[in-house]
């Protein structure tokens, strides 16, 4: 099984409230990343984690958290959304990371806040 | 700055023809180049790579070329067909970072 998922598809959420979405591989894959989309924008890498080591990029290393309790999972928390933050979120995994590894992206979460 | 460039937004070909689409990067360390294919409302979907150390890959349709001295690298599809039709999505990067930087990418239509 070769497929990333991600919970929700679909999140709507209040400008100030938490925002926590999900991502899982059963790849047994080193690294798990996640990147923001927005329309006529390329995908932007927010953070990824090579096994328990998270990794931010340095301009939203305040805006996002993560977490990744075991190999499978890994969460992307916003502790409180802005509307600047409407966009599709991917998640990837890549077997162990570095740019040759190919990485397997998850269908996005759509988040809207408002 | 944006690391990797794609310059046209949307392209149109007919069908049989061949889709050329572009890619240009800053970073003349980069040594990995992808190509990826997204439908609306799906994920990228690995198409083609290559490495700093050749020129040219082809896979059946898909050729990939690699100007390093000009920083630049192209997908060539030769046979056009209407299926495809979709977003397609450059990437770079350097071979023992974790991280790829992205085009914007380019809306291929292929008219039958």
């Amino acid at each position: 099984d070769t497929t990333v998922k991600q919970n929700p598809r679909y999140k709507l959420a209040r400008v100030g409230k938490p925002v926590n979405l999900i991502c899982s591989q059963t790849m047994n894959h080193d690294t798990m990343y996640w990147y923001q989309k927005k329309p006529n924008q390329a995908p932007k890498l927010l953070l990824f984690y090579y096994d328990k080591i998270l990794n931010r990029e340095a301009d939203t290393f305040e805006k996002f958290q993560s977490s990744r309790p075991n190999n499978s999972f890994c969460s992307l928390y916003i502790g409180s959304a802005g509307l600047e933050y409407s966009a599709m979120y991917l998640c990837a995994s890549s077997r162990r990371g570095g740019a040759r590894d190919t990485q397997y992206f998850g269908p996005g979460t759509r988040l809207l806040v408002l | 700055g944006q690391q990797v460039k794609q310059s046209s937004p949307s392209l149109t070909v007919q069908e049989g023809g061949i889709s050329i689409l572009n890619c240009d990067y800053e970073n003349d360390m980069f040594d990995y180049f992808a190509w990826y294919k997204k439908y609306p409302d799906n994920s990228p979907t690995l198409l083609i790579s290559v490495r700093s150390n050749v020129d040219k890959r082809e896979d059946g349709r898909l050729t990939v070329f690699l100007n390093k001295s000009g920083k630049h690298f192209s997908l060539h599809i030769t046979a056009s067909q209407p299926e495809d039709t979709a977003v397609y999505l450059c990437a770079a990067g350097n071979t023992g970072y974790q991280n790829f930087y992205f085009g914007k990418g380019t809306s291929l239509t292929v008219i039958p």
